[in-house]
């Protein structure tokens, strides 16, 4: 079976500060990976996603990259936090595109950033 | 328009009580619908998965669709105090190909013993 980890689980870091949060999957072979945030009231917020090693979609414009390193890792990453970014990191998986798969996403624990 | 529309609730009934949980959307191109349930500081889980119009059951869970009316539902027969949590509506166009999914923002239910 399929299961999908992310660490921490919890961080509270300066603003200013760099960022790495790590998600990895096992069980599955070039999984389409996914980075949300959700902020209070605000919904699921899609970040990046990505469909292979190296390649890397961004959704919206703002001071957070990724990085797809290997087949089943997916990192979140920041050079200078700001209080912006605080709120629950998530990282998700779903069956490869073209693949016989539903469009259903699996999720991770999460991580709680708080930026001070 | 937003392309998915929930209501945040909150929602609180009792012990024992049916709850339908809903959400409009006003692509029409959607037909892959599902259901998430997010308890506190966890991340959201698979709940219900349907494909276009008509309903689906799991137990005490009822999923609906209506792609006329481009609304869905989610029923609880008998809701217990461990559904407490919030439900999140996805949907998207495609199948097995490209396409992301759309959420809604959640329903945050409450179910009192």
């Amino acid at each position: 079976s399929q299961t999908i980890h992310q660490w921490p689980a919890t961080l509270v870091q300066p603003v200013g500060s760099p960022l790495s949060l790590e998600c990895t999957v096992e069980g599955t072979s070039n999984p389409n990976l996914y980075w949300y945030r959700q902020a209070a009231g605000r919904g699921l917020q899609l970040l990046f996603y990505s469909v292979g090693i190296g390649q890397i979609s961004s959704e919206v414009p703002q001071n957070l990259s990724a990085s797809r390193p290997q087949d089943r890792q997916f990192i979140l990453s920041s050079k200078k936090l700001l209080l912006s970014d605080s709120g629950f990191y998530l990282c998700a998986w779903r069956e490869g595109w073209g693949t016989t798969s539903t469009d259903t996403q699996y999720f991770g624990p999460g991580t709680r950033l708080t930026v001070l | 328009q937003k392309e998915v529309e929930q209501d945040p609730g909150p929602l609180s009934v009792p012990e024992g009580a049916i709850v339908s949980l809903n959400c409009t959307y006003s692509n029409s191109a959607f037909q892959y619908f599902m259901w998430y349930r997010q308890y506190s500081r966890k991340g959201p889980e698979l709940l219900m998965y349907t494909y276009s119009s008509g309903n689906k059951e799991d137990g005490r869970f009822t999923a609906q669709v209506d792609k006329s009316s481009k609304y869905i539902s989610l029923f609880i027969r008998d809701s217990q105090p461990s559904d407490s949590a919030t439900y999140l509506c996805a949907m998207t166009g495609y199948g097995g190909s490209q396409g992301n999914l759309i959420f809604g923002k959640g329903t945050k239910l409450s179910v009192k013993p």
